[in-house]
């Protein structure tokens, strides 16, 4: 079975140029969810999508956003791009159960964004 | 903001010892999971354990989670330099698939 795959693997962008990162999860996996890693913050929760709604949010500005098609791929996307939005952004994918009782999540190999 | 911290940040063993690393969160949690991470690339799931469960193992991996002191350790036994990489602690709540890290221990194996 296939993992998570994450495109592109790397970007460059200019400020002020927006950006859109693709997830797709593994096959019958319903919930995706973004994070974003920097080494000043760490692994921070962006948002999760299942069935294409958005289920939970993290504390992130309006600038970046996300949904999700009914084949359960996942797109983020960073508008207005700032120097500080530099990070490696994890997409994870995870079976939700009926019960909605947690299960492990996947990660991809994540996309590497650099700002200029 | 993270859940909990993890100790140590940083820890060096010789090839052949056993690692252990600790985790602590702050807030009741459904599940905790634990990561590896090589390089600044994906994460890797290890192991899942329950808050109802106290220890798990998979491999040459055993975590242990502790509720009442909202703790978790895991050791990774006979380490190889393989095992090289960062290793992360993640907690969620019950219908939450949101995931809370904590800070992460650099592991480097000396061979």
């Amino acid at each position: 079975k296939a993992g998570v795959t994450q495109t592109p693997r790397y970007l460059i962008k200019t400020r002020g140029q927006q950006v859109t990162l693709s997830c797709s999860p593994i096959s019958g996996h319903r919930s995706v969810s973004w994070y974003q890693q920097t080494p000043g913050q760490g692994l921070q929760f962006l948002f999760e999508y299942f069935s294409e709604t958005q289920r939970n949010k993290g504390n992130f500005p309006g600038r970046f956003s996300g949904r999700q098609f009914s084949n359960s791929r996942s797109e983020m996307n960073v508008s207005t791009l700032e120097l500080g939005d530099s990070a490696l952004y994890l997409c994870a994918s995870s079976l939700v159960r009926e019960g909605r009782k947690n299960t492990e999540a996947f990660f991809g190999q994540g996309t590497r964004l650099t700002v200029v | 903001s993270q859940q909990g911290e993890e100790d140590p940040q940083a820890l060096s063993i010789q090839e052949g010892e056993n690692a252990t690393m600790n985790c602590s969160y702050k807030t009741s949690i459904n599940n905790l999971q634990w990561y590896r991470q090589n390089s600044g690339r994906g994460l890797v799931h290890l192991i899942l354990i329950r808050s109802n469960e106290r220890e798990k193992h998979s491999g040459r991996l055993r975590v242990t989670l502790d509720t009442s002191k909202k703790s978790s350790s895991l050791l990774i036994t006979a380490s190889r330099a393989a095992d090289t990489a960062s290793y992360f602690c993640a907690t969620s709540f019950f219908g939450n698939e949101k995931l809370t890290f904590g800070t992460g221990t650099r592991l480097t194996i000396i061979p």
